[in-house]
């Protein structure tokens, strides 16, 4: 099965500046990789996916890279607003078939105005 | 709003009682997607249903089952609670079978066992 590593925890960030998020998996077959965001009290909304085809993505502020050699993905948000607030969780697929997510533990990023 | 709904959002019980939980998916949709969300499990993948089939089963406990109806709508049944079983419980639906389609979360059940 897949194994999916999420760093850092928390992270906290002035207001304007980046944020990475790193994530790392075991299954060299996975092929998709979702974020989802996840505010407080509220569901996990996806956010941006990638495809193991490509190695860069972007959506406006956010952008995820995947390097399939080494086995790691990132998610990117640059110039953060304080209702990036919440927590991060990326995901891998668990299974051959793709019907299963791994996620990893989450990242709670903390924008400070 | 995702479209997907969840019923009840709060459910307090006891020990060793037994509750149900009900998720109506996005409308079109045919997978429904059941995880578990603790403090310190984070998000846990329960079991999957594409058009009233079970096709996939995560760490899910013999305690607990669910089914998908031919309505689509969907219902994760928990028995002999444990303490341990409080968490939120989520159902995700999405179009296809397979992640790479996006899924759509609910707004999750709150389950409280004292």
């Amino acid at each position: 099965g897949e194994n999916v590593e999420q760093h850092p925890s928390t992270l906290s960030v002035q207001e304007g500046d980046s944020a990475v998020i790193k994530c790392t998996y075991s299954d060299s077959a996975s092929n998709y990789f979702p974020w989802y965001k996840q505010e407080l009290g509220k569901r996990p909304q996806l956010i941006i996916d990638i495809r193991s085809n490509v190695g860069e993505k972007k959506d406006q502020r956010i952008a995820v890279t995947l390097n399939k050699t080494a086995k790691h993905f990132s998610l990117h948000i640059t110039e953060t607003q304080p209702e990036d607030s919440a927590v991060y969780f990326c995901a891998a697929p668990q299974n051959t078939a793709g019907n299963m997510l791994t996620f990893g533990g989450g990242t709670r990023l903390m924008v400070k105005p | 709003d995702s479209g997907v709904t969840q019923t009840p959002k709060h459910l307090i019980t006891a020990t060793g009682q037994r509750v149900t939980l009900r998720c109506s998916p996005r409308s079109g949709d045919l997978s429904v997607y059941w995880y578990q969300q603790s403090l310190d499990q984070g998000l846990q993948f329960l079991i999957h249903y594409y058009n009233g089939e079970e096709r996939a089963k995560g760490n899910i406990l013999e305690r607990f089952s669910a089914q998908q109806f031919p309505d689509l709508h969907s219902e994760l049944n928990l028995s002999s609670l444990e303490l341990g079983d409080s968490a939120l419980y989520f159902c995700a639906s999405s179009v296809e079978g397979q992640t790479r389609s996006e899924q759509y979360f609910g707004p999750g059940t709150r389950l409280t066992v004292t």
